[in-house]
């Protein structure tokens, strides 16, 4: 198993621009979300999904649209890049079929600088 | 909101030393988990606690699960270079439809000096 995929790795946008970010995962999880990470802030919840279909924002969702389609896919887009979205994103994935919930598995992240 | 509060957000050791990261939220918990984040990594999933006064040992790393569940700590004993990394704690989301999504403590940054 692959586990979480991120793509790309690394992204230069410019201000203005539009861009999505790819997350499969090919566990067969029912939950999926994505993070960013900025330094001294750890891991704020941007959307997530519990299951194809259904989606939902989380802390810092402005800016970013999310769908689920598949139960593997879990796409990220920028609507328009602005410099405040420069970050590393993680999407991440559980099975979570309860509130005691389930570990995390991360994908290996996309660093995205907006100029 | 729930918070999940982490501190402290650095922390230096010489190489044998131990340390501590400890992680408060605003409301209890029914769980809460640790992760580990390498440098130029991604967050690994360490372990979940969910019994209050719960502890865990994993070889050097002690876990621990407040009585009243809106605390926890990590302890590593006499660290290594190989303990190099950010310490997450991670708290679930409240209420409703909300099951499984976490919220993440700010980290605490761990520098081992060989």
């Amino acid at each position: 198993n692959a586990g979480v995929t991120q793509t790309p790795k690394f992204q230069v946008l410019k201000t203005g621009q539009s861009m999505t970010l790819q997350c499969a995962q090919d566990m067969n999880h029912e939950y999926m979300s994505w993070y960013r990470q900025d330094p001294g802030m750890g891991l704020r919840l941007i959307h997530y999904s519990v299951g194809a279909g259904i989606t939902d924002q989380g802390e810092v969702p402005n800016g970013y649209n999310v769908s689920r389609s598949t139960t593997e896919d879990f796409p990220l887009r920028l609507l328009s890049a602005a410099p405040s979205q420069t970050s590393v994103y993680f999407c991440a994935s559980s099975w979570s079929r309860d509130r005691v919930g389930s570990p995390l598995h991360f994908g290996n992240g996309t660093r995205l600088t907006v100029t | 909101g729930q918070q999940v509060m982490q501190i402290p957000q650095y922390q230096h050791v010489q190489e044998g030393e131990d340390f501590t990261t400890y992680c408060n939220s605003s409301t209890t918990l029914s769980n809460i988990q640790w992760y580990k984040q390498r440098p130029g990594g991604h967050p690994v999933f360490l372990i979940q606690l969910v019994k209050s006064g719960e502890v865990k040992k994993q070889k050097r790393l002690t876990f621990q699960f407040g009585e009243a569940k809106k605390n926890s700590s990590l302890h590593i004993t006499a660290t290594q270079t190989t303990d190099v990394g950010t310490y997450f704690c991670a708290g679930p989301g409240a209420g409703g439809t909300s099951y499984g999504k976490l919220t993440f403590g700010q980290g605490t940054i761990l520098t081992v000096h060989p």
